[in-house]
C-alpha cells in the first residue's frame, strides 16, 4: 500500500526534552503536513510546510522539507506529558488524496 | 464554528451484514474525504467527494462506496463485512483538498467490530 515511511515507530522521552521524528516518501512530495492524533480519536493538523519551503517554525514544532530526499522531519522542543500522541505526516498523491505516513508514537513521562 | 461529526461512534457487525457511516463536515466544507484506519495498514485512503462528485478512490473493493448529499453531508456504505474490515473510519472535511495547502478536518471516527 501507498504509505510514508515514519521513524521511529516509537519513542519514550522525559518531559523538557526535545523530540524528533522524521518521514520519508517513495514519491515525490509538495506540500507536506503533519497530524498529531491522540488515542482512538481523529487526526488534528499542526503544520503545513510549503514545497518551497525548507524548514518552517510553529510555536514549539519546527519542521523541516527536503524535496529531494523526499523527506520531512518534524521537531518538538520542551516536551511536556501533554504532547504524548500519535504523529503522521502527509502529503498528496494525485489528485485528492493524502497518503499518510506509518507514524510514529511519542510518549513523555512526567 | 462546529466540528465534524461522525455517526455512530461505535459500530458492533456480524459477518455478511452491511452497514453505513454517517460524517457531517464542517459547515462551508465540501470536501470530504474517508480514510480506514488499522493498526497493521496504518491510515488508508478511501475515497473524495467534492459537491456531490467522487475524485477519487482508494484501492478497495467495490464492497466499499460512498456518497455525498446537496449539504456536503457524506456517508459510507461496507457490505458483505468481513473480518478484515474492523477498523476505526475516519471521515475529514477540507475548504477544498486539491492543493495540499487546505488542512484536513477530521472526525473523531467509528469504530466498527465485525465479529
Amino acid at each position: 500500500s501507498q504509505q510514508g515511511e515514519e521513524d521511529p515507530q516509537a519513542l519514550s522521552i522525559q518531559e523538557g526534552e526535545n523530540a524528533t521524528m522524521n518521514c520519508s516518501y517513495k514519491t515525490s512530495i509538495n506540500n507536506l503536513q503533519w497530524y498529531r492524533q491522540n488515542s482512538g480519536r481523529g487526526l488534528v493538523h499542526l503544520i503545513l510546510i510549503r514545497s518551497n519551503e525548507r524548514e518552517k517554525h510553529s510555536g514549539r514544532l519546527r519542521v523541516t522539507l527536503d524535496t529531494s530526499k523526499k523527506s520531512s522531519s518534524l521537531l518538538i522542543t520542551a516536551s511536556r506529558a501533554a504532547d504524548t500522541a500519535s504523529y503522521f505526516c502527509a502529503t498528496l498523491s494525485g489528485t485528492y488524496k493524502y497518503i499518510f505516513g506509518t507514524g510514529t508514537r511519542l510518549k513523555v513521562l512526567a | 464554528k462546529a466540528g465534524v461529526t461522525q455517526t455512530p461512534r461505535y459500530l458492533i457487525k456480524t459477518r455478511g451484514q452491511q452497514v453505513t457511516l454517517s460524517c457531517s463536515p464542517i459547515s462551508g466544507h465540501r470536501s470530504v474525504s474517508w480514510y480506514q484506519q488499522t493498526p497493521g495498514q496504518g491510515l488508508q485512503f478511501l475515497f473524495e467527494y467534492f459537491s456531490e462528485t467522487q475524485r477519487n478512490k482508494g484501492n478497495f473493493p467495490g464492497r466499499f462506496s460512498g456518497r455525498q448529499f446537496s449539504n456536503s453531508r457524506s456517508e459510507m456504505n461496507v457490505s458483505t463485512l468481513e473480518l478484515g474490515d474492523s477498523a476505526l473510519y475516519l471521515c475529514a472535511s477540507s475548504s477544498h483538498a486539491g492543493q495540499g495547502v487546505s488542512p484536513l478536518h477530521f472526525g473523531n471516527g467509528t469504530r466498527l467490530t465485525v465479529t
